[in-house]
């Protein structure tokens, strides 16, 4: 079956552009996290959908980082004025509530 | 061991060798731990959970060992294969009013000789 997917596999940005990356989680999957995860390092959480309500949004590292998402299929995690600390891959996982979680392959980020 | 600076910590084994990968964890609320397997390039992938009730559970050539008495969780691979070569990560859940967000530990990279 289909797993997530997340795209662009990599982009390349300069710095001071907005970026959005997309994830497309598991059909049924209520759950969504946002990761971000530097080189040799492990992951750093970034924002949690879970159905209706509200996003729990307590590791975006500033505020221009946002992320939505639409009921619960798509989600979009938006940079804006990207910086070359940003530089990363972004992982998106889903999961049903209080279960394993499902990752992409994520997006490589490089902010030049 | 604890990783320094961007260093991972890493476990080198020669093929059939039996691996034990580490982690200690930090919150004693936490009720749920599990463990990936990152792959160069790829994603995390699930391993094997356990749950706070249990202390040990077996899958397939792996085992994890729960001791919340000094918060330490183990992965115990069998026969490791040159294929198990990755970076295993534990993850501790701690659920709060329904929220499930993980926290992960840094890391550990097993390098498989053949």
């Amino acid at each position: 079956g289909a797993g997530v997917s997340q795209s662009p596999s990599n982009k390349v940005t300069e710095k001071g552009k907005d970026v959005e990356l997309r994830c497309d989680p598991i059909s049924g999957h209520t759950a969504l996290y946002w990761y971000r995860q530097r080189l040799g390092q492990g992951l750093e959480f970034l924002i949690y959908f879970q159905g209706n309500s509200a996003p729990d949004k307590s590791g975006l590292p500033s505020d221009r980082f946002s992320a939505e998402r639409t009921g619960e299929s798509v989600s979009t995690l938006t940079i804006q004025r990207t910086q070359q600390e940003d530089s990363a891959v972004y992982l998106c996982a889903s999961s049903l509530v209080g279960l394993e979680q499902f990752f992409g392959p994520g997006t490589r980020l490089t902010v030049l | 061991g604890e990783s320094v600076g961007l260093h991972l910590p890493t476990l080198s084994v020669q093929e059939g060798d039996n691996s034990i990968i580490n982690c200690a964890y930090s919150n004693s609320a936490s009720d749920y731990f599990i463990w990936y397997k990152q792959e160069s390039g790829k994603g995390p992938q699930f391993i094997i959970d356990i749950r706070s009730n249990m202390d040990k559970r077996q899958g397939q050539r792996v085992t994890v060992l729960l001791n919340k008495t000094v918060k330490h969780l183990s992965l115990q691979i069998a026969a490791t294969q040159p294929g198990d070569s990755a970076v295993y990560f534990c993850a501790e859940n701690r659920g709060a009013g329904g929220s499930y967000i993980p926290t992960f530990g840094r890391g550990t990279s097993l390098i498989v000789h053949p």
